[in-house]
């Protein structure tokens, strides 16, 4: 099965601080149809997970530009540009390229 | 809108099977896929396994020896089953479709 591992596992940030999280595979995330689906969810506390990017860089309907995504093949970062306290909770990035899915092990994003 | 609702017992005793159900609105199930994700107390997210539009399924492969989906397309459900239950399976399980929309999740509780 695909390894996703996150870094940091914890970050610190001030309302209005840019962040970055990580996700690196443990194999390509390209699929043979050309396609990289690699999305980044959000876990606020006591909530399921919200889809925030979609497939390394599109943004899901609704969510604030501020939230960016890059990457390709086996690297991957999730850009937050100006947190602001609604951001906080978990992030994972997540994996449909192979089967079975899987999820990175999470970012917990906490107020400094 | 696309809605999803989990629902099942929230105690089960250990060595016993785990029936879960999730109905959906808003869509088919012969157009959509529907993941089944967990998520054990102060942990990550785990992939469990999905049924696709077409009706196969890929598992996890850490559970898939205990483990089967199915649905029932007429009353748009579908169906988790778990077998051997044990403590570590304590968890929030989520259905999802393709991690865009999320049920609002069960808490399920394995008791020894």
């Amino acid at each position: 099965d695909v390894v996703l591992t996150q870094t940091p596992p914890t970050l610190s940030a001030t309302i209005g601080q840019s962040v970055s999280i990580s996700c690196r595979s443990s194999q390509s995330l390209l699929h043979s149809n050309g396609n990289t689906y690699l999305h980044w969810l959000l876990q606020r506390p006591g909530q399921s997970p919200q889809l925030l990017i979609y497939s390394v860089s599109r943004l899901e309907s609704g969510v604030p530009n501020r939230f960016s995504g890059s990457g390709s093949g086996t690297d991957f970062t999730l850009k937050i540009s100006g947190v602001e306290a609604e951001d906080l909770g978990v992030y994972y990035c997540v994996q449909g390229t192979h089967a079975p899915w899987t999820f990175g092990g999470g970012t917990k994003l906490e107020l400094k | 809108q696309v809605q999803l609702k989990e629902s099942g017992p929230v105690l089960v005793q250990a060595s016993e099977t785990l029936s879960l159900t999730c109905t959906v609105s808003g869509f088919s199930l012969t157009n959509y896929g529907v993941i089944w994700v967990r998520q054990p107390p102060g942990k990550g997210l785990e992939w469990m396994g999905i049924i696709w539009r077409n009706g196969n399924t890929d598992y996890n492969s850490a559970l898939k020896s205990r483990l089967s989906i199915n649905r029932d397309t007429s009353k748009s459900q579908v169906f988790l089953k778990m077998n051997s239950l044990q403590t570590d399976d304590t968890a929030i399980y989520y259905c999802t479709v393709g991690v865009t929309y999320w049920g609002q999740g069960v808490m399920v509780t394995v008791s020894s």
